[in-house]
């Protein structure tokens, strides 16, 4: 089981510009998460996922797009890169809340620079 | 809006002694609590959980929550320079799917 993979592990973007960061997990986890980290401070919540097709927004969603259209697969969408979405961005999956104390499994993160 | 709040530190203990971490947060309706510890440029690591009133033990971690005041605490006996990282405390709140992060409390473990 490779977990929680993501790619890329960097990228410098020029204002304006447009990515995607992918995230794939491979346990079969229904729910799947996208986090930015900002130096110094904790996790926020961009969107997250409770199955195929299903997404929601999180605390921070202004600025990013995602889509679920596998269960191994959430990318999320940078549209219009600006200075502020500079942050490490996380991607994270867990099974069932529900099912007793559920734990979020993370992916090594993906740091993000633009200038 | 549901909050959870932490101190940010650092906190610095001697290498050897109980290094104590408290969490605290908005919703009476929290329903799981997780400690976790990121070292420096890694991704968040799960130490401990819990979901009843009282302590929970693992190893050199002990995990406390008090629903009637709303906190949770972390304590880590025999500290260890290798325990040096921040540690995040994270709550998912009754009827929902998201987890809402602390900002997390650096711990320095001096040699």
């Amino acid at each position: 089981n490779a977990g929680v993979t993501q790619t890329p592990k960097f990228r410098i973007l020029k204002i304006g510009q447009s990515m995607t960061l992918q995230c794939t997990q491979d346990m079969n986890h229904n729910y799947m998460y996208w986090y930015r980290q900002d130096p110094g401070m904790g996790l926020k919540l961009i969107y997250y996922s409770v199955g195929a097709g299903i997404t929601d927004k999180g605390e921070v969603p202004n600025g990013y797009n995602v889509s679920r259209s596998t269960t191994e697969d959430f990318p999320l969408r940078l549209e219009l890169a600006a200075p502020s979405q500079t942050s490490v961005y996380f991607c994270a999956s867990s099974s069932l809340p529900g099912q007793g104390i559920v734990e979020q499994y993370f992916g090594p993160g993906t740091r993000l620079t633009v200038t | 809006q549901k909050e959870v709040e932490q101190n940010s530190g650092p906190l610095s203990v001697p290498e050897g002694a109980i290094a104590s971490l408290n969490c605290t947060y908005s919703d009476r309706g929290s329903q799981s609590f997780f400690w976790y510890r990121q070292y420096s440029g890694k991704s968040p690591e799960l130490i401990m959980s819990i979901y009843s009133n009282g302590d929970k033990e693992d190893g050199r971690f002990t995990a406390q929550l008090n629903k009637a005041s709303q906190y949770v605490s972390l304590l880590i006996r025999d500290s260890q320079p290798s325990d040096s990282a921040t540690y995040l405390c994270a709550v998912r709140f009754s009827g929902t799917y998201k987890y809402i992060f602390g900002t997390g409390t650096r711990l320095k473990v001096l040699a």
